[in-house]
């Protein structure tokens, strides 16, 4: 059973901190990794994806990956309240199907 | 576009009723999903179809069937529903996933059902 794992939070951070988000996986053939945002009552949306070692960047979010560490993380800069989520880690591992994580609550206070 | 469309938005269903949610995509994608969301659970797959003519179980299929109609179309049946199937339904769609490749699935609204 692949597995993939996620503080439920909630993550509090003040307006204008960095949020860090983890995420750790168990299937080490897994391929690539999404991470999406959902907001309460709506249905999810990706932020971003990454499949190679490191780091990857846009614009306020950083996606790294550590295949080694079986470990994934997001970053959001500067947070706003409108950053204010459930952020929920995907993880494809090489069919076409993703599992994801419980998801963690971020609430970012003014 | 509308992306991925589904019908109905709200349901109550008692127990033993049956129904069917509808999912439609405009995106000409070959795959599609059926996803429910529990409180405290994140998405848990119930089918889906890597392609039209396909489809497969996913981690939670018991109590519901699915039938692929066509590219656009993918409904979801729960035969004789149970309380335990109170959820919010997310389908979904995508390309097909390949090596190496980062493919973004694309959900719809929900369907919010509840079972009493």
């Amino acid at each position: 059973q692949k597995e993939v794992e996620q503080n439920s939070g909630p993550l509090s951070v003040p307006e204008g901190a960095i949020a860090s988000l983890n995420c750790t996986y168990s299937d080490r053939g897994s391929q690539s990794f999404f991470w999406y945002r959902q907001y309460s009552g709506k249905s999810p949306e990706l932020i971003m994806f990454i499949y190679s070692n490191g780091d990857k960047e846009d614009g306020r979010f950083t996606a790294q990956l550590n295949k080694a560490s079986q470990y994934v993380s997001l970053l959001i800069r500067d947070s706003q309240p409108s950053d204010s989520a459930t952020y929920l880690c995907a993880v494809n591992s090489g069919y076409s199907t993703l599992t994801f994580g419980k998801g963690t609550m971020l609430l970012v206070s003014p | 576009n509308a992306g991925v469309t589904q019908t109905p938005k709200f349901q109550v269903l008692k127990t033993g009723q049956s129904m069917t949610l509808q999912c439609a995509q405009d995106m000409n994608h070959n795959s599609m999903y059926w996803y429910r969301q529990d409180p405290g659970m994140g998405l848990r797959l119930i089918y889906y179809s890597a392609s039209e003519g396909t489809t497969d179980k996913g981690e939670v299929p018991n109590g519901y069937n699915v039938s692929r109609l066509n590219k656009r179309e993918f409904s979801l049946r729960l035969e004789s529903a149970a309380p335990s199937q109170t959820s919010v339904y997310f389908c979904a769609s995508s390309e097909p996933f390949f090596q190496e490749t980062a493919v973004e699935q694309y959900f719809g609204p929900g369907t919010r059902l509840t079972v009493t």
